[in-house]
C-alpha cells in the first residue's frame, strides 16, 4: 500500500541532545512537509521541500534542521537549539491534483518527542 | 484576524444526530478546501476536499462551500461513536500553501 511512514512513533530525548525523525513515502509525490501539532496550536509548518535538494523555512523553522537527497525521504533533525521541542510532529506529502490544482496532503501517523 | 478561523469545542452530540462542524476564512484568494479526521494520537486523514461554491457529498458526509460569505462546513449524517475525534479544516490557493484551522474536537455520545 502506498503511504507516508514515520519512525519512531515515540522517541525520548535528553535536553541537549539532537535527534532525527524519519519520514519515507511511496506515493512518488514531489513535496514532503514537516509539521508541529501543539495542544491549541493548530499545525504549524517547520519545513517544506517541493523538489529533491531543495527545501524552504516554515513558519517556525528555528531549531530545526531537513534534507531532501531522495524524492522519497525528507529526515527532520531537532537541534539542541530548539526551545521546546516536546512536540507531536507529522510529515506529509502532496501532488496537485490535475483536475482542480488542488495541493492535497496526505499525512504520517506522527512521532512524539519527548524531552526529559 | 486570523486566515482562518474554527471553534475549538468540544462538541457533545448524541448517536444518531447531524453534526454541523464550520470554518470561516478571511482570504478571498482561497480557492480550494479540504477536511481532514484526526484521532487521537494519529495522523490526520483526509475526508474530502472540494474547489468549488456548493455541496459535496460523500457517504455520510457532506461538504459545503460558500466563497461568497467566506464559510465552509462539514455535516455528519446518523453520526456514530467512531465518529469521535478532532476534525480539522485546511484551504490553499495558487500559491499552494495550506492553512489549517485549528481543529475541532467531536465527541460521539452512545
Amino acid at each position: 500500500d502506498g503511504g507516508i511512514t514515520q519512525s519512531p512513533k515515540y522517541l525520548f530525548r535528553k535536553e541537549g541532545q539532537n535527534v532525527t525523525l524519519s519520514c519515507e513515502q511511496n506515493l512518488n509525490h514531489d513535496a514532503m512537509y514537516w509539521y508541529r501539532q501543539d495542544p491549541g496550536q493548530g499545525l504549524r509548518l517547520i519545513y517544506y521541500s517541493q523538489i529533491v535538494n531543495d527545501f524552504q523555512k516554515g513558519d517556525i523553522a528555528e531549531g530545526y534542521s531537513v534534507s531532501r537527497e531522495k524524492k522519497e525521504s525528507f529526515p527532520l533533525t531537532v537541534t539542541s537549539a530548539q526551545k521546546n521541542p516536546t512536540a507531536f510532529y507529522l510529515c506529509a506529502s502532496s501532488i496537485v491534483q490535475a483536475s482542480s490544482g488542488a495541493n492535497v496532503l496526505t499525512f504520517g501517523a506522527g512521532s512524539r518527542l519527548t524531552v526529559l | 484576524q486570523k486566515e482562518v478561523e474554527q471553534d475549538p469545542g468540544p462538541l457533545s452530540v448524541p448517536e444518531g444526530a447531524i453534526v454541523s462542524l464550520n470554518c470561516t476564512y478571511s482570504n478571498s484568494a482561497f480557492q480550494y478546501f479540504m477536511w481532514y479526521r484526526q484521532y487521537s494520537r494519529k495522523g490526520p486523514e483526509l475526508l474530502m476536499y472540494t474547489y468549488s461554491s456548493g455541496n459535496k457529498e460523500d457517504g455520510r458526509f457532506t461538504a459545503q462551500v460558500d466563497k461568497s460569505s467566506k464559510y465552509i462546513s462539514l455535516f455528519i449524517r446518523d453520526s456514530q461513536p467512531s465518529d469521535s475525534a478532532t476534525y480539522l479544516c485546511a484551504m490553499g490557493g495558487l500559491d499552494d500553501k495550506i492553512i489549517f484551522g485549528k481543529g475541532t474536537r467531536l465527541h460521539i455520545l452512545p
